[in-house]
């Protein structure tokens, strides 16, 4: 099973900085990544796919990297409603699909 | 617009069951391989079982292998999910969710809700 470790675990940031996240799988999983957004009481929201690819409707602001075991996130210019917690998914290796235990965005 | 609208759960004992429903509409439910995802209190996302189109293939995480049972109905555009010998660790919000476009693997569009199942005595 690929274990996927995010870190950090919270990132305290202010809106208009860049929040970077990073996601670590335990074997090389290729390009077979992508993040979703989770607000609270909500279902969670694909970001990207395939590492790089913006899902339908997702702001050019969010951008992902990475291929092999090291993947990041990135959200240029935060805005108020991209606080939340962001998760990665692995699809390279399954059954099982996997996740990453998440990253907690919150305002500083 | 794309809506997935899960329903059936609640309280129940440990050793009970419980059949989810999701009702799916705005996309040709047939053509997408659909998942279950769960999310215990307070944790993170689980994915817990995948039936392709057709059927043809079912995949389950090892925990609930042979107590759950995935199913669909394609005319009602409906996805199912039948677990049996219910646990205190099966306790999650389950969601359904398609895979992103037809045919594309394991990246999950939930739409819905969710529905809380609770096993305790």
């Amino acid at each position: 099973e690929v274990v996927l470790t995010q870190s950090p675990g919270t990132l305290s940031l202010s809106p208009g900085e860049r929040a970077t996240l990073s996601c670590r799988a335990s074997q090389s999983i290729a390009s077979y990544l992508a993040w979703y957004q989770q607000k609270p009481g909500l279902a969670p929201r694909l970001l990207i796919y395939d590492a790089s690819n913006r899902a339908t409707d997702i702001p050019a602001r969010f951008s992902g990297s990475g291929s092999g075991t090291d993947f990041t996130l990135t959200i240029d210019s935060l805005e108020p409603e991209d606080f939340a917690v962001y998760y990665c998914q692995q699809r390279s290796n399954w059954p099982p699909y996997t996740f990453g235990q998440g990253t907690k965005l919150e305002i500083k | 617009e794309v809506k997935m609208v899960e329903s059936g759960g609640g309280l129940v004992k440990p050793g009970g069951s419980l059949r989810l429903s999701c009702a799916a509409s705005g996309f040709t439910f047939n053509t997408y391989s659909m998942h279950w995802v769960r999310q215990a209190p307070g944790k993170g996302l689980e994915w817990v079982s995948s039936i392709s189109t057709s059927s043809t293939y079912i995949y389950y995480t090892d925990s609930v292998k042979g107590r759950f049972t995935i199913s669909r109905d394609d005319a009602r555009n409906s996805l199912f999910l039948q677990m049996n010998s219910l646990r205190a660790e099966d306790t999650a919000v389950y969601y359904c969710a398609r895979e992103r476009v037809p045919g594309a693997g394991g990246w999950f569009d939930p739409r819905g809700q969710g529905t809380l199942v609770t096993v305790s005595s």
